[in-house]
């Protein structure tokens, strides 16, 4: 099935430090989603986005829905331990019930002390 | 806020044998649930969308022979993996969305891991 590009694929970060991590698509959605995925554990809904350039904030999360609405990017600023994980975006064509995710290749983020 | 519970957590079986894996949607009615399989270190892969009270839509490559979908009622969908052999150890995640509230986002369970010996 079709996946989202999802970058930088893992990252090694000092505790403090700003994160940035982006998912491109070759196709169009109109719900970008992103997650976070702790080991053995089902992803968690971080942040929803769902109008083209559209700038939401969760916290220290920040996240933005492409114009072109094929890319999406999360920002966490200030990172801590616990933000260590896997951070996975999703696309969704519409909102809806029975609409499907489309889920990225995740970012794993690793936060050094 | 709205929690979707797997169960069994992880279950390990013999190659051959059959695992059933259920999820329920606790505090709400979820009209579609979603199965996903994640391999380790991979992202998630959709296998199939379950509709309560009709058959699941599966997803191009997946056997719905193999893997045997049943969404009896509103708030428990069922994943059962027939004669399941080692290539079928993997991580599988369900998803629900509250059928009550339009335009909501799914909420995931726990994941359940299987290892077929």
């Amino acid at each position: 099935g079709q996946q989202l590009n999802q970058s930088p694929q893992s990252m090694f970060i000092q505790e403090g430090e700003d994160v940035s991590m982006n998912c491109t698509s070759s196709s169009i959605f109109n719900t970008w989603l992103w997650y976070k995925q702790d080991p053995g554990e089902g992803p968690v809904l971080l942040i929803a986005l769902y109008k083209a350039g559209e700038l939401t904030s969760n916290g220290r999360l920040t996240a933005q829905f492409g114009i072109t609405r094929k890319d999406s990017f999360l920002n966490i600023s200030a990172s801590i331990p616990s933000d260590v994980g896997i951070y996975f975006c999703a696309g969704q064509l519409s909102r809806g019930r029975g609409n499907k995710l489309t889920f990225g290749t995740g970012t794993q983020l690793k936060v050094e002390l | 806020g709205a929690v979707v519970s797997q169960h069994p957590s992880w279950v390990i079986c013999k190659s051959g044998t059959s695992v059933k894996i259920e999820c329920r949607s606790l505090d709400f009615q979820a009209t579609t649930m979603f199965w996903y399989r994640q391999f380790p270190k991979q992202s998630l892969m959709l296998m199939a969308t379950s509709n309560e009270g009709s058959k699941a839509t599966y997803e191009q490559g997946v056997e719905k022979d193999k893997f045997l979908i049943n969404h009896a009622s509103l708030t428990l969908s069922t994943l059962t993996v027939t004669s399941a052999h080692p290539e079928d150890s993997s991580f599988y995640i369900c998803s629900a969305r509250d059928g009550g509230t339009p335009n909501t986002e799914a909420f995931f369970g726990q994941g359940t891991r299987l290892t077929v010996v």
